[in-house]
């Protein structure tokens, strides 16, 4: 157990659907974040929170849309995804942007 | 960004026997961690090291940080089934400079 958990922990959807996934943190860390693993890639990082204020955001499509609420909690809202973006989205959350990162399980997408 | 070279790729080792894999870079990193991810889940923290030179153990894992804080390699002693999975590096040097390497596939013969 991480304190870092994940809903849904898989998820198929077509490409006109919108869908949510959902991270939350039980460690009282103050940044949390959002990466992307492909099959034989490097983790790809997504977007950083710091405070619920994002900090980054590396050249990710708009079809994907982050949304921290609270520093416990991190979504990433999905619509009109791609094939190629089927995927392992997973959530991290660290007490400092600079801190050591601790993973949640992850949401395995499908997009047909 | 520039990426970590992670080595080797995989390996198949039998039961009992020791393993190394390595990370390297051209850039320097603060911090240097090694995590491993079992299928279908996501990674868990196994080892960090904040200064170079350092070598940190975890049980029968063992880890070193580089003397010029561009490399760390992560030894296994005594292998045993359960330590199939993927190990991954990360070096990190501030909140948008965490790089990962591609990963260690690790396969235990009993």
């Amino acid at each position: 157990e991480t304190g870092v958990t994940q809903t849904p922990r898989h998820l198929v959807m077509g490409m006109t659907n919108k869908k949510s996934l959902k991270c939350e943190q039980h460690l009282g860390h103050n940044a949390m974040y959002w990466y992307k693993q492909s099959a034989k890639k490097p983790l790809e990082l997504m977007f950083v929170y710091s405070l619920e204020e994002r900090v980054e955001n590396n050249s990710v499509p708009s079809r994907f849309s982050p949304e921290c609420p609270n520093s416990s909690h991190l979504f990433l809202h999905l619509h009109t995804l791609q094939p190629e973006d089927s995927a392992l989205y997973l959530c991290a959350s660290s007490q400092g942007v600079q801190e050591t990162q601790y993973f949640g399980p992850g949401t395995r997408l499908l997009v047909l | 960004g520039q990426q970590l070279n992670q080595s080797p790729q995989s390996m198949f080792i039998q039961e009992g026997e020791d393993v190394s894999m390595n990370c390297t870079s051209s850039s320097i990193f603060n911090t240097w961690l090694w995590y491993k991810q079992d299928p279908g889940e996501g990674p868990v923290l196994l080892i960090a090291l904040y200064k170079a030179g350092e070598l940190t153990s975890n049980g029968r894992l063992t880890a070193q940080f580089g003397i010029t804080r561009k490399d760390s390699f992560l030894n296994i002693s005594a292998s045993i089934p359960s330590d199939v999975g993927i190990y991954f590096c990360a070096g990190q040097s501030g909140a948008d400079d965490m790089r990962f390497g591609a990963g260690t596939r690790l396969t235990v013969k009993p």
